[in-house]
């Protein structure tokens, strides 16, 4: 069975702080996907991120890092000098790599609230 | 291009009716996926399309839940005798594959009241 765990449940930071949100995750298969969604308020998911198992490099994008480490199964996404238009709720999400069951588990998201 | 599209936006309806919720996936993606979310949770697995067949249908909850997706290309979740329980939002993604990205619809807000 598959599991993702985010601990953190809301989070609140004033615009211009770094805010990390934190994914554990549970899975017993070798080769699997990692991803990283956003919701904002409108309701619409937004992919932001995709890393596959075999690749623990950590990646930047803009204000956007990701730290992926298969040791402690985790997969923290870090917003750096956070901006309001960041406020919304951010769900990690896992799947297996191969096979016919490609359904995303997500966990319960992290809802972060940016204030000016 | 366009994205994942679903009608209706919103629907309402009593405990007992019938509903059918419609994807129109991104064009070329054979993958096609539903997901339920309710409020505060994250999006539940559903059923998985493969093309025209159901490739895992194990998240339908019972037998009141179907899918049909007959020319691989749209989707339709029918919920038969609806119940309060089954409020929810109702998400549809595809892919270009199994395992790649998955792109979300806005969603379907059901409604049983």
């Amino acid at each position: 069975a598959q599991k993702v765990t985010q601990a953190q449940t809301e989070i609140s930071v004033v615009e211009k702080e770094d805010v990390t949100l934190d994914c554990v995750y549970e899975t017993r298969d070798t080769t699997y996907y990692l991803f990283w969604y956003k919701q904002p308020p409108s309701g619409e998911l937004v992919f932001l991120i995709r890393r596959n198992s075999f690749d623990e490099q950590n990646e930047i994008s803009g204000r956007y890092s990701w730290n992926f480490q298969k040791s402690t199964s985790s997969f923290n996404f870090t917003i750096t000098a956070s901006q309001v238009v960041d406020s919304a709720v951010y769900f990690c999400a896992l799947v297996r790599r191969s096979g016919a069951n490609s359904k995303l588990t997500f966990g319960k998201g992290i809802t972060l609230s940016v204030r000016p | 291009g366009a994205g994942v599209s679903q009608t209706p936006s919103n629907k309402v309806t009593e405990k007992g009716k019938y509903v059918e919720l419609r994807c129109d996936p991104i064009s070329g993606h054979t993958a096609l996926y539903w997901y339920r979310q309710s409020l505060g949770q994250g999006p539940e697995f559903l059923i998985y399309f493969q093309g025209t067949g159901a490739a895992d249908d194990s998240g339908l909850p019972n037998d009141r839940f179907f899918a049909v997706r007959p020319e691989g290309s749209v989707s339709t979740l029918k919920i038969q005798r609806t119940e309060r329980g089954d409020s929810a939002v109702y998400l549809c993604a595809s892919g270009e594959r199994p395992s790649s990205e998955q792109f979300f619809g806005p969603g379907t807000r059901l409604t049983v009241l």
